[in-house]
Order: structure tokens, then C-alpha cells, then sequence
């Protein structure tokens, strides 16, 4: 079974310009989660997902980031326009419902470094 | 408010030695609780958990941690470490019973480990 992937790894962008990074779940897991990590600093909530609704977006530090998650299967996580201290790790998780058997594992992908300059 | 605190930002080992991670939690109730290891150049792996019952918890990799409920604390053991340890550990909690399962990790301890 493919675990979460995260697209792409590594994104070096200018200030001021816009990035999509992109999470593809494990397959059958409704809840999809983002996070970041700050150089220096803990991994940090962004927002839930279950399918295409958004559980929770409380960490979501500005109207610049927007997620999507058409259709209740991967996501997207546009930064526009990208300022410095954007850069960081992007993780993506996910897991199943715990209606369905799951427990609250979060299974995470590997990240995307964003780096802007 | 909810917190995780991992007071060792470094540690370094010897190989072979003994291992304990601290980690230090701040909730109304007993979160769920989760260790995680990042190594270099790979995502987050889930090394242990603990929900409910016993509170020595084993994991992947000859890991095992205790809950102790006096103390908040879910530290990390490992009694024999391997160079292959070398890695972030994260240590994470999951307020039981909330709407959204988000996760709070701790700041993370980097582990070195002398040949």
C-alpha cells in the first residue's frame, strides 16, 4: 500500500511569487492534514480535511495559504504571494475515520521543503 | 492552553547505551499521545502511541515508552541504541475527545549517536 505523498520536495521560490504543493493521501483515509515546521521551531497545525470539508482551519496563519481538497481525494496548498517567513516543511497526513476502524494514527508524508528568497 | 514540551533540544549517545527521551505534556485530560521519528531525508514515522490501558507502551524498532499520569510525561526508552537511531524524535498529543484531531508536537530532540 502507497503511503502519503507529498509534491514537490523541494520548491525554491522569489518572494512575492505563488506555490502549489500537493498531497495525495493514503487511499481510503478521509481525513487529510496539513502542518508546517518553522526552522528552529515545533511542527504546527495548519488544517483538517474530512473528504472535501474542512474540519478545522484554526492554524492556518493568513488568507495568503488556501487548501483545497476537490473531491475528497488529494490537495493542494497555494501560498500567493509567498513571503520569507513562509519558508519551512510542509507536511501532509492523513487518516482514517475512526468509524471505519481507523484510530487517530496520522500517517505523514515525507514533506516539502519551501524555501523563499 | 495545550502543550507538549520535549526539554532536551540535543542529545548525544554512545552506542549501545541507554536511551530516554523526555517529553511533557500540559492538558485538562489525558490526551492521546504519539512518538514520532524523523530521520534524515524521510517523513515523520509513528514509533509508538498510547490511548488507554497499560502504560508501557512498545513500538517499531525496539522502542517503548511510559505514561505516567503524576507526572504528565510519556518518556521514551530504548535500552541498547544503534547508530541507525541517529534521527529528530517528535513527541505529539491529540486532546482526547475533540472535534478535530490535530496534533500538538513537542519542539523535537535531535539524537546523535557516537560509535
Amino acid at each position: 500500500e502507497a503511503g502519503v505523498t507529498q509534491f514537490p520536495s523541494h520548491s525554491v521560490i522569489e518572494k512575492g511569487q505563488t506555490v502549489t504543493l500537493r498531497c495525495d493521501p493514503i487511499s481510503g483515509h478521509d481525513n487529510l492534514y496539513w502542518y508546517r515546521r518553522v526552522m528552529g521551531k515545533e511542527i504546527k497545525f495548519l488544517l483538517h480535511f474530512v473528504k472535501e470539508s474542512k474540519q478545522d482551519e484554526s492554524g492556518m496563519p493568513n488568507n495568503r495559504f488556501l487548501a483545497e481538497r476537490t473531491g475528497g481525494t488529494y490537495s493542494t496548498l497555494k501560498v500567493q504571494p509567498a513571503e520569507l517567513e513562509d519558508s519551512g516543511v510542509y507536511f501532509c497526513a492523513s487518516s482514517q475515520d475512526v468509524r471505519q476502524g481507523g484510530t487517530y494514527e496520522q500517517y505523514f508524508g515525507p514533506g516539502t521543503r519551501l524555501t523563499v528568497t | 492552553a495545550q502543550s507538549v514540551t520535549q526539554p532536551d533540544i540535543h542529545i548525544t549517545v554512545s552506542e549501545g547505551a541507554s536511551l530516554e527521551l523526555r517529553c511533557n505534556y500540559s492538558y485538562g485530560a489525558t490526551p492521546y499521545l504519539f512518538w514520532y521519528v524523523q530521520s534524515p531525508g524521510q517523513g515523520l514515522q509513528l514509533l509508538l502511541k498510547y490511548f488507554s490501558g497499560d502504560t508501557l507502551v512498545q513500538g517499531i524498532k525496539g522502542f517503548e515508552a511510559e505514561f505516567k499520569r503524576s507526572q504528565s510525561s510519556f518518556n521514551l526508552r530504548k535500552p541498547s541504541v544503534h547508530w541507525s537511531d541517529a534521527a529528530e524524535y517528535f513527541c505529539a498529543a491529540c486532546p482526547y475527545g475533540g472535534a478535530t484531531n490535530k496534533l500538538i508536537f513537542g519542539t523535537g530532540t535531535l539524537l546523535a549517536v557516537q560509535p
